[in-house]
C-alpha cells in the first residue's frame, strides 16, 4: 500500500531565503508526481508534475526533483517570498492498476515579511 | 469555461437527508476526479473519470456514495443518507487527460448537523 510522508510538517522561514520540502513515498512502481500549493480555504493549485522517467522539472523560482529508487521527491523554493506561504502537497500515482492518486499530508510553510 | 467551478460552495444538511455535488469542468477535458478533505485526515481520492465512465471508483468509502458524468462533463456526486462523518470539503479536479496536471475546483464544504 502507497504511503506518502511530507516532512517537516510546518516550517517557519524569513524572507529571501532558499528552501526545501520533503516527500517519500513507499512504493518506488509510480506513475507520476505532481507538487500542488492549497491556499486557505481554497481549492488546489498545480505547481509541477513529474513524470516517472524524469528526473526535474522547473518552474519559474521552483524546481523539482525525483529519485524513483529512494522514493524521494523535493520541491526546491529559490529567494522566498511572503506570498509563498501555503500548504505545499505531493500526490503520487501507482504505474498500473490504478489512476487514483496519493496525498502526502502537506507542509504548512509561512515566509516571513 | 475559465476554471473548474463547483456548487454549491456550502451545503449544510441533517443527518439522514441524501445530496448532490455538482463538478463542471474545464471545457475539452476528458478526465475528472472526485476527493475529499477532512479535518486531520488529509486529501483523499474518492473516484475518477474518464469521459463519461468510472474505470476506478475504489475511494468510494461505502455504497452510500455514488457519481456518475454526463456528456463528457459535467459530473455529479451523490450522497444518500448523510452522517456526520460525511461532513468534509469535497474537492473536484479535471485535466486533459488521465495523469496529466489537475486543475481544481474551489470544493463545497458539507456539514452534516
Amino acid at each position: 500500500k502507497q504511503e506518502v510522508t511530507q516532512i517537516p510538517a510546518a516550517l517557519s522561514v524569513p524572507e529571501g531565503e532558499n528552501l526545501v520540502l520533503n516527500c517519500s513515498f513507499t512504493d518506488s512502481a509510480i506513475y507520476n508526481l505532481q507538487w500542488f500549493r492549497q491556499d486557505p480555504g481554497k481549492g488546489l493549485t498545480s505547481l509541477l508534475l513529474i513524470q516517472s522517467s524524469q528526473r526535474e522539472q522547473t518552474s519559474g523560482r521552483l524546481n523539482a526533483s525525483l529519485d524513483k529508487s529512494s522514493g524521494r521527491s523535493t520541491l526546491y523554493i529559490a529567494a522566498s517570498q511572503p506570498g509563498d506561504s501555503a500548504t505545499y502537497l505531493c500526490a503520487v500515482r501507482r504505474s498500473s492498476g490504478t489512476y487514483k492518486y496519493i496525498f502526502g499530508t502537506g507542509t504548512r510553510l509561512k515566509v516571513l515579511a | 469555461g475559465a476554471g473548474v467551478s463547483q456548487s454549491p460552495s456550502n451545503k449544510v444538511t441533517e443527518k439522514g437527508k441524501d445530496v448532490e455535488l455538482r463538478c463542471d469542468p474545464i471545457s475539452g477535458h476528458t478526465a475528472l476526479y472526485w476527493y475529499r478533505q477532512s479535518l486531520g485526515q488529509g486529501l483523499e481520492f474518492l473516484i475518477y473519470f474518464q469521459g463519461n465512465s468510472a474505470p476506478d471508483k475504489s475511494g468510494l468509502p461505502s455504497d452510500r456514495f455514488s457519481a456518475e458524468r454526463t456528456g463528457g462533463s459535467v459530473s455529479t456526486l451523490t450522497i444518500q443518507r448523510t452522517q456526520q462523518e460525511d461532513s468534509a470539503v469535497y474537492l473536484c479536479a479535471s485535466s486533459r487527460g488521465g495523469g496529466e496536471t489537475q486543475y481544481f475546483g474551489p470544493g463545497t464544504r458539507l456539514l452534516v448537523l
